[in-house]
């Protein structure tokens, strides 16, 4: 099946430095989306990409999906303590209609 | 609305009993989806329903049952449990046409 390999497992930083996090798929993905799980909460969607090459942003947070479609970023600048938690992408599967989820990299930030 | 609503928060059961999680959604979602999320991974799949009285396998089905009678519940059902199925269980739900999937709080289950 369908695999999603995400690293790194955890990512401690300072608060203020930036932090990426890296998605990556053996075969071409039809879209991909990022969740974010406080912890002790439920992962909550963050973003879809769908198309080659496309960038979105939303505030601090950076969302890249491949040229190949295989591979994702999500990159936040100058971290804050708020953005602690595990990230994960999910990759969605056309033909089997439905996702299967990366193993996550857990952010600490340390103020 | 609740969005995605669980039930237990919280169970701790013997090996061998058998259980039923609860899970429902108020949005008329078409899709609805059980995962196990253990410590350090991510969210494995263990059934599905693409809508009423249809489910299907994921990853991980095992040792647990679902069914589908109606769009708003999907409940998972625990045969005989056991220690490996100590786990945080979140239930998702999504439109047919959307891969956002909206999440409930999770029910954290412990066998021993």
């Amino acid at each position: 099946g369908q695999q999603v390999m995400q690293i790194p497992q955890y990512q401690h930083v300072q608060e203020g430095e930036d932090f990426t996090t890296y998605c990556n798929s053996s075969t071409t993905l039809s879209n991909i989306q990022w969740y974010k799980q406080r912890p002790g909460g439920h992962p909550v969607f963050l973003i879809q990409l769908v198309k080659s090459g496309e960038v979105k942003k939303q505030k601090r947070l950076t969302f890249q999906f491949g040229e190949a479609k295989k591979n994702s970023s999500l990159h936040i600048t100058a971290t804050q303590t708020t953005d602690v938690g595990t990230y994960f992408c999910a990759a969605y599967s056309t033909n089997a209609g439905k996702s299967t989820f990366g193993d996550g990299t857990t952010l600490t930030v340390k103020p | 609305n609740a969005g995605v609503t669980q039930t237990p928060k919280f169970q701790v059961l013997k090996t061998g009993q058998s259980m039923t999680l609860q899970c429902a959604q108020d949005m008329n979602h078409e899709y609805m989806s059980w995962y196990r999320q253990d410590p350090g991974m991510g969210l494995r799949l263990i059934h599905y329903s693409v809508g009423a009285g249809i489910t299907d396998q994921g990853e991980v089905p095992n040792g647990y049952n679902v069914s589908r009678s109606t769009t708003e519940d999907f409940p998972l059902r625990l045969l005989s449990a056991a220690p490996s199925q100590t786990s945080v269980y979140f239930c998702a739900s999504r439109y047919q046409g959307s891969s956002e999937q909206y999440f409930g709080p999770g029910t954290r289950l412990t066998v021993t």
